[in-house]
């Protein structure tokens, strides 16, 4: 059971450039989340997904896009590369929001913008 | 907002308690949880507690809750050297779906 899988797992890109992050799982989960991890400092939620065809922000969506075609699938794409998103990038899904519905998350995409 | 807050770091030696804390702001906070994060790997879900507990018991670990003060705490038994790693609160808000307001994160050594 692969759970939450993300890709690439280090990136080294220039300012400027842009990129996808992806995510996939394959627990049928209906929600799916975006966190970057900074230095010293918890999770900050950048998009979510409350199922296919339905995103919304968090509380650091600048400087990010996400789409959501597919249960299964949850890409951020970064657009014109700043030093500011240097940062650890976890994905995370959930079945749902009602109830105890643990978060489960991936090992994360280590990115440098330089 | 909600705002979490923990101490950095934690340093015991191994076969003593371990003892993490944190305090929260937002009184509606109905899930608690807490995380385990190893070098280079996401995070991993230890245990949680309902708003309405005070005390959750598995295994090794305890969690005590003081809604009254908004303090929640993890206490780890017969600490290990495998316990060293990065431990996160996290709180979830009534009607926040499913979002999380996580901690800075409590880096356990654990010393021979």
């Amino acid at each position: 059971n692969a759970g939450v899988t993300q890709t690439p797992k280090f990136r080294i890109l220039k300012i400027g450039q842009s990129m996808t992050l992806q995510c996939t799982q394959d627990m049928n989960h209906n929600y799916m989340y975006w966190y970057r991890q900074d230095p010293g400092m918890g999770l900050k939620l950048i998009y979510y997904s409350v199922g296919a065809g339905i995103t919304d922000k968090g509380e650091v969506p600048n400087g990010y896009n996400v789409s959501r075609s597919t249960t299964e699938d949850f890409p951020l794409r970064l657009e014109l590369a700043a030093p500011s998103q240097t940062s650890v990038y976890f994905c995370a899904s959930s079945y749902s929001g009602g109830g105890h519905q643990p978060q489960h998350f991936g090992d994360g995409t280590r990115l440098s913008i330089l | 907002g909600e705002d979490v807050e923990q101490s950095l770091f934690l340093s015991v030696r191994e076969g003593d308690s371990s003892v993490i804390n944190c305090t929260y702001t937002d009184s509606s906070s109905t899930y608690l949880y807490w995380y385990k994060q190893e070098p280079g790997a996401g995070l991993q879900l230890l245990t949680y507690i309902f708003s309405n507990m005070d005390m959750k018991q598995d295994q090794r670990l305890t969690v005590l809750l003081n809604k009254k003060d908004k303090h929640l705490s993890l206490r780890i038994a017969d600490t290990q050297t495998g316990d060293s790693a990065i431990y996160f609160c996290a709180t979830r808000l009534t009607g926040g779906g499913n979002k999380l307001t996580f901690g800075t994160g409590t880096q356990l050594k654990v010393e021979l």
